[in-house]
């Protein structure tokens, strides 16, 4: 079975600080992609990735920035963490979107 | 109007009931669907895809209907385990990497 990995569960972090949310694929997919999901508003696409060194934004990139440097590693950066950004963040890979998505456990960010 | 809708419920059924949920969808060129299961503070996992003949997979049963625009997913005889969000999921277009959710239905099976 595909896993995504992500290195934390549940972080706290202060106003202003850069946030790093690591997410690590074993099975060789090109497509990597970040959510945040917040109640009542589901899953937004924040940032997605298609092949090493390449970005898309989504739907909701502002705040965010990301970085594929390896295939199997895709990286969420919060650049000046806002109270705003408290949510829970998943990470997900494929193969392709026909196959659906393997996401992993999520991390559940706390901005104080 | 959002692409994916669904009646976020919850829907609060007793066990071995049947209970069955749409989800509308804007995009008319989409191109495939899915039902995805989320339980309380876990990830999201694929439940099924969507054919357009319609498909089952033991006690769920899944529906499209192009012309209206919405899926379905009915569970017959529901177990206490099957209480979970079930998120609705598009691909908006042909080729398409993307997955689009809906915001989810929230089901609990009561004893």
């Amino acid at each position: 079975d595909v896993k995504v990995t992500q290195s934390s569960r549940y972080l706290v972090k202060r106003t202003g600080e850069k946030v790093f949310l690591e997410c690590v694929q074993d099975m060789d997919h090109e497509n990597m992609f970040w959510y945040r999901q917040d109640p009542g508003l589901g899953l937004r696409l924040i940032y997605f990735s298609y092949d090493v060194k390449m970005k898309e934004k989504g739907d909701i990139p502002e705040g965010y920035s990301v970085s594929r440097e390896k295939k199997e590693r895709f990286s969420l950066i919060l650049e000046s963490a806002s109270t705003n950004q408290t949510s829970m963040y998943l990470c997900a890979s494929s193969f392709a979107a026909a196959y659906g998505y393997t996401f992993g456990s999520g991390t559940r960010l706390t901005v104080v | 109007r959002k692409e994916v809708e669904q009646d976020p419920g919850p829907f609060n059924v007793p066990e071995g009931a049947t209970v069955a949920f749409n989800c509308t969808y804007s995009n008319s060129a989409s191109q495939s669907f899915f039902w995805y299961r989320q339980d309380c503070r876990k990830e999201p996992k694929l439940l099924m895809s969507v054919y357009s003949s319609g498909n089952e997979d033991g006690r769920f049963t899944a529906q499209l209907n192009r012309a209206s625009q919405y899926i379905s997913l009915l569970i017959r005889d529901s177990k206490l385990s099957d209480s979970a969000t079930y998120l609705c999921v598009v691909i908006c277009a042909q080729g398409a990497q993307k997955l689009v959710f809906g915001q989810g239905t929230r089901l609990t099976i009561n004893p």
